[in-house]
């Protein structure tokens, strides 16, 4: 089970565009990277998913470089209504058996008006 | 209007007794799952259910018990050997090939009395 590794927290002003790295040294061939989201006292919301270089949506950006050890989730402008708990997790969509996704304790952001 | 529901919000449980957290789901998902969180935690897997009938452990299924007799219901009882309950309870689900996506409801708050 590909476990990662992100900052603990990140504050932002509002309208800046903000970057948040999670390494994932030991991915595996089969792994997706998936963002999700999570407000206080909400489920967390899936954001974005990729497996190598760019996607984009209309939430945000995923970038991944070509050894994949890392990714990098981009959120444009951010507002205040971004202040949220980022988790990035790696796994096999298609992996049968047991859930193999590995929710961490994410990043904090914290955005400043 | 899809989604997923979770009932109660707020449930308080007295010393001894069971208690049961619902979750409904009409996104026609295969797959649903049960996490625990605690304050300032990651979310950690409890149970798991790929099809109706079926349901596998997760990582601290100890005190806990599930049943999966339709698609779209997917209950989790708390019983009283579970001698730390309190926390935040997640219902989530997905299609049975994209786990990496999952849908969660709102939560269950739940306490000791």
């Amino acid at each position: 089970l590909a476990k990662t590794t992100q900052p603990i927290s990140m504050d932002s002003y509002e309208g800046q565009e903000v970057n948040i790295t999670c390494s994932h040294n030991n991915i595996a061939t089969n792994d997706y990277i998936t963002w999700y989201q999570q407000f206080p006292s909400q489920g967390p919301r899936f954001i974005i998913q990729g497996y190598k270089t760019k996607v984009t949506n209309e939430v945000a950006s995923l970038f991944i470089p070509a050894d994949r050890k890392s990714s990098t989730l981009s959120l444009p402008r951010v507002s205040l209504s971004d202040t949220a708990v980022y988790y990035c997790l790696v796994g096999a969509s298609y992996q049968t058996g047991a859930n193999n996704l590995f929710f961490g304790t994410g990043t904090r952001l914290t955005v400043i008006p | 209007d899809g989604g997923i529901t979770q009932s109660p919000k707020y449930l308080f449980r007295k010393e001894g007794q069971n208690v049961t957290l619902s979750c409904e789901q009409n996104l026609n998902h295969d797959a649903m799952y049960w996490y625990r969180q605690d304050p300032g935690q990651g979310l950690r897997l409890i149970y798991y259910s790929q099809i109706v009938n079926d349901f596998q452990k997760g990582d601290i299924a100890e005190g806990y018990s599930v049943s999966r007799e339709k698609k779209e219901s997917f209950p989790l009882t708390v019983t009283s050997a579970q001698k730390n309950p309190t926390a935040f309870y997640l219902c989530a689900s997905s299609l049975a090939q994209a786990k990496n996506i999952q849908y969660f409801g709102a939560g269950t708050r739940l306490s000791v009395l």
